[in-house]
């Protein structure tokens, strides 16, 4: 089976950046995606096909993804970003996929 | 405005049913293709089942394959799972969530819904 990997957590002071990785086989053979959970809320779409970015969700919010690695990276990161971070992809023949989220903490 | 509202969870035994339920407004339904996620307590995103926008088309995670049915009604714009022989491990907060866009570019989620607790008691 297909797996999405994302470090636990990742720490980062406000104003500083974020960047979070999500490692799968040839992941950058597919589009990959990112979403923001917050605690008790559904999650939240922020970036799709790789880099780009929804309606509503702010600059400082970007993606890449190249070969086996898709990162998102949250620039001048702000307390209000605080949340769980969440890759996904799709395969043919793997349907779809998440990562196994990431916890963002701003200190 | 998009919106998706689930209902139908509940406390089951296990080897118990279900059927949940998420009614959709604000965009047109038989356009796009749905799914259900879950997302197990205090645990990450797992995709379940998905429905193309005929329903002519359906897809499952191994996890539930062979258990869950899931469909949906034009009519009531609404989607549905089914699930049978519910096993402890399926207690989640149960999803809903809209398909972006068409074709391959478009496998992603745009829209949730507020999820539906489904509790399996073994």
């Amino acid at each position: 089976s297909y797996e999405l990997t994302q470090p636990p957590s990742v720490s980062v002071s406000p104003g500083q950046t974020a960047s979070i990785t999500c490692s799968g086989d040839k992941l950058g053979d597919k589009y990959a995606c990112w979403y923001q959970q917050k605690p008790g809320q559904s999650p939240v779409l922020v970036i799709y096909q790789d880099s780009k970015r929804p309606s509503g969700i702010p600059e400082r919010f970007s993606g890449s993804n190249s070969g086996n690695t898709a990162t998102l990276t949250i620039s001048g990161t702000q307390a209000m970003d605080e949340a769980d971070y969440y890759c996904q992809a799709w395969d043919s023949s793997i349907s779809y996929v998440f990562g196994s989220g990431t916890k963002v903490t701003v200190l | 405005e998009v919106q998706l509202l689930e209902s139908g969870g509940g406390l089951v035994q296990s080897g118990g049913s279900l059927r949940l339920s998420c009614a959709a407004s604000g965009f047109t339904f038989s356009t796009y293709a749905m799914s259900w996620i879950r997302q197990a307590p205090g645990k990450g995103l797992e995709w379940v089942s998905a429905i193309s926008g005929s329903g002519g088309s359906t897809y499952y995670a191994d996890s539930v394959k062979g258990r869950f049915t899931i469909s949906r009604d034009k009519s009531k714009s609404s989607l549905f799972l089914q699930m049978n022989s519910l096993r402890a491990e399926d207690t989640a907060l149960y999803y809903c969530a809209k398909k972006a866009a068409a074709g391959t570019g478009g496998y992603y989620f745009d829209y949730w819904g507020q999820g539906t607790l489904v509790t399996v008691s073994s």
